[in-house]
């Protein structure tokens, strides 16, 4: 079957930085998308990765290892702001995403 | 503001009750998806048009009954729901697959929807 795997809930302090985790299964791929979504408000896309290795896009980078089936979203030099929940979601051979539950990332001061 | 608009945003219906959802998006795109999203679950597809074309029903209850008219609109109508249909509705849209790679979705507010 198609999964996606991300923890339910991270803290993390301002001004540091935090990793959140995405493992992935899907039937084929092509590629690996990362949005963030506050709360009642809609998801906005944030990065997408179909090759390995690391997109940089100011704070915010997303890593991808295909052989691993594992990608990632850095998040530095955390603000207040950046408390939402970031989707996983992988992008099958039939072009359908399969959505993670969501991470709630928990800025504290 | 994402391009995609969705109303109502809040919704209270009875369980005999018969209502809409309405999307409109303004970014050429040509695919339109609904989704469900319920506390702490992942995203669940309902209904995906391709070029005003249905292409996807995952298994959804007749009482959820979509409607595409155009490819700048989205309807999702509502019939004799049950409390455990309550949930966030989310409509997105992409470019579209047309034997090429599609594009990132752009998601609307949703529609909070309680069934009493």
């Amino acid at each position: 079957g198609q999964n996606i795997d991300q923890p339910t809930e991270m803290t993390a302090t301002e001004g540091a930085i935090v990793q959140i985790n995405c493992t992935y299964q899907t039937s084929g791929f092509n590629g690996l998308f990362w949005y963030q979504q506050h709360a009642g408000e809609a998801p906005t896309f944030l990065s997408y990765n179909v090759l390995d290795g690391l997109e940089e896009k100011g704070r915010f980078s997303s890593f991808l290892s295909r052989s691993k089936g594992y990608s990632y979203l850095l998040l530095k030099e955390l603000q207040m702001k950046d408390s939402a929940s970031y989707l996983c979601a992988g992008m099958d051979s039939n072009y359908q995403l399969i959505w993670g539950a969501g991470t709630k990332l928990i800025i504290k001061p | 503001e994402t391009g995609v608009t969705q109303t109502p945003r809040h919704l209270v219906m009875g369980m005999t009750n018969k209502k809409s959802l309405k999307c409109e998006q303004h970014l050429g795109h040509n695919a339109m998806y609904w989704y469900k999203q319920s506390a702490k679950k992942p995203l669940e597809l309902m209904f995906v048009y391709n070029f005003k074309e249905q292409t996807e029903n995952n298994s959804v209850p007749s009482r959820f009954s979509p409607e595409c008219p155009n490819s700048s609109h989205l309807f999702l109508h509502l019939h004799t729901l049950q409390p455990e249909d309550s949930a966030l509705y989310l409509c997105a849209s992409s470019q579209g697959r047309d034997r090429v790679w599609d594009t990132e979705a752009f998601f609307g507010q949703g529609t909070r929807l309680t069934v009493v």
